[in-house]
């Protein structure tokens, strides 16, 4: 039972446009929602988080929508580089006050130069 | 300051053996969490110790078990190695505490069961 769903595998995009990363998820209760970046061989990087209580979060280049009623989430990326290209995952915590995430399956993003 | 740090990095082992893997924590860090990575499956959770104590478990069986000391480092012990269980085993920091704060994390152990 997938609780976190990032149903587009990969993604290719050119340099300089938006790369838009999406995620769904099932469970209501989620609190609390990141996305990571990961690269071969090494461990995720954390990007960017947002809180239920809001619906956009912004910084640099990244921006995270979370819509609460569809329980959707968005990770937009403007303008994307080439030194984007990595799996992205985007993650949510089921209860307020712990670390146990749930990572979706990852949307990997080619960006072309 | 000192990133997570996972050893080894690489491992094989045979069917039937058992492993540990260590973590050590960003200092001041008190919850370590560890996942599972395999191809298509994304990172599964397999548990979360803060404090010594361990507040959240995952779907594995029990020959997955793990343990966190008082300096915080943790590690991950597998009993009767399958094949199934070759992975990257990966580690997460968080300062603990229940804020809205990220997890960092390792760069893995790779586990190749043969």
């Amino acid at each position: 039972d997938q609780q976190v769903k990032q149903n587009s595998p990969s993604l290719s995009v050119q340099e300089g446009r938006i790369s838009i990363l999406n995620c769904d998820y099932t469970n209501s209760m989620f609190d609390y929602f990141l996305w990571y970046k990961k690269y071969p061989a090494e461990g995720p990087t954390f990007l960017i988080s947002i809180s239920s209580i809001k619906d956009k979060n912004e910084d640099g280049r990244f921006t995270v929508f979370l819509n609460k009623s569809a329980k959707h989430l968005s990770l937009h990326i403007v303008p994307s580089q080439p030194g984007d290209s990595a799996v992205y995952f985007c993650a949510a915590r089921p209860t307020s006050g712990t670390y146990k995430y749930i990572f979706g399956t990852g949307t990997r993003l080619k960006v072309l130069a | 300051k000192a990133g997570v740090t996972q050893t080894p990095r690489y491992l094989i082992k045979t069917r039937g053996q058992q492993v540990t893997l260590s973590c050590s924590p960003i200092s001041g860090h008190r919850s370590v969490s560890w996942y599972q990575q395999t191809p298509g499956q994304g990172l599964q959770f397999l548990f979360e110790y803060f404090s010594e104590t361990q507040r959240n478990k995952g779907n594995f069986p029990g020959r997955f078990s793990g343990r966190q000391f008082s300096n915080s480092r943790s590690e991950m012990n597998v009993s009767t190695l399958e094949l199934g269980d070759s992975a990257l085993y990966l580690c997460a920091s968080s300062f603990g505490g229940g804020a809205n704060t990220e997890a960092f994390f390792g760069q893995g152990t790779r586990l190749t069961v043969v």
